[in-house]
């Protein structure tokens, strides 16, 4: 049970170049998430998606592009990278068919923009 | 908007004793719930503990139990026997409770916990 996939594990990119972040999950979840985390500032919440052909902004969503593609996946794109978006990202999922049910994590995506 | 404050950026324990994190949130929702996820060195986000606003029994989970104080918007968590394996960071995380079902998790800053042997 492979539960939420990101890929790549990691990156290094140059400061303009643009670069898509994937992340799948396998659990029928209707709700997925993209966070960011940098040191001492724990995760922040830069989109989400309720379902299929939606998405909304969270609290950093600046320099960032988001597609459902599907149920199951759920993309991050920078399309010109700054150094200030250096940091780990990770895709979570959660269902909705329950109330308060936490949200499930992939591994994270380190990205050092140069 | 919610705010969570972990108030320890790190901390320290001897194997086998207890040891109690702190997180304090800050909301006007009456419902909602409260999440402990771990964050090994593997860099996994794992969940530890849930608890749901409306029960007033604190949540436990084997080595893993909460202090729930609501009228304080205080969510500790106490580890007990600390093993090595306990090192991580901890983030205390917030999510209210409405109709959609899918509103995002708010995080704090974290508490790096070091097990020492």
């Amino acid at each position: 049970n492979a539960g939420v996939t990101q890929t790549p594990k990691f990156q290094v990119l140059k400061t303009g170049q643009s670069m898509t972040l994937q992340c799948a999950q396998d659990m029928n979840h209707n709700s997925m998430y993209w966070y960011r985390q940098d040191p001492g500032m724990g995760l922040r919440l830069i989109y989400y998606s309720a379902s299929e052909g939606t998405t909304d902004k969270g609290e950093v969503p600046n320099g960032y592009n988001v597609s459902r593609l599907n149920k199951r996946e759920f993309s991050l794109r920078l399309e010109s990278a700054a150094p200030s978006q250096t940091s780990v990202y990770f895709c979570a999922s959660r269902t909705d068919r329950a109330q308060g049910q936490p949200q499930h994590f992939g591994d994270g995506t380190r990205l050092s923009i140069l | 908007a919610q705010t969570v404050t972990q108030s320890q950026p790190e901390m320290s324990v001897q194997e086998a004793e207890t040891v109690t994190l702190s997180c304090t949130y800050d909301t006007s929702e009456n419902n909602y719930y409260l999440f402990w996820y771990k964050q090994p060195p593997s860099r996994q986000m794992i969940l530890v503990i849930r608890q749901e606003a409306y029960k007033q029994q604190n949540a436990t989970e084997n080595r893993f139990s909460v202090n729930f104080q609501k009228a304080a918007k205080s969510f500790s968590l106490k580890i007990s026997d600390s093993q090595l394996g306990d090192t991580a960071m901890y983030f205390c995380a917030f999510m209210k409770r409405d109709l959609s079902g899918n509103t995002p998790l708010v995080f704090g800053k974290g508490t790096r916990l070091s097990v020492i042997a």
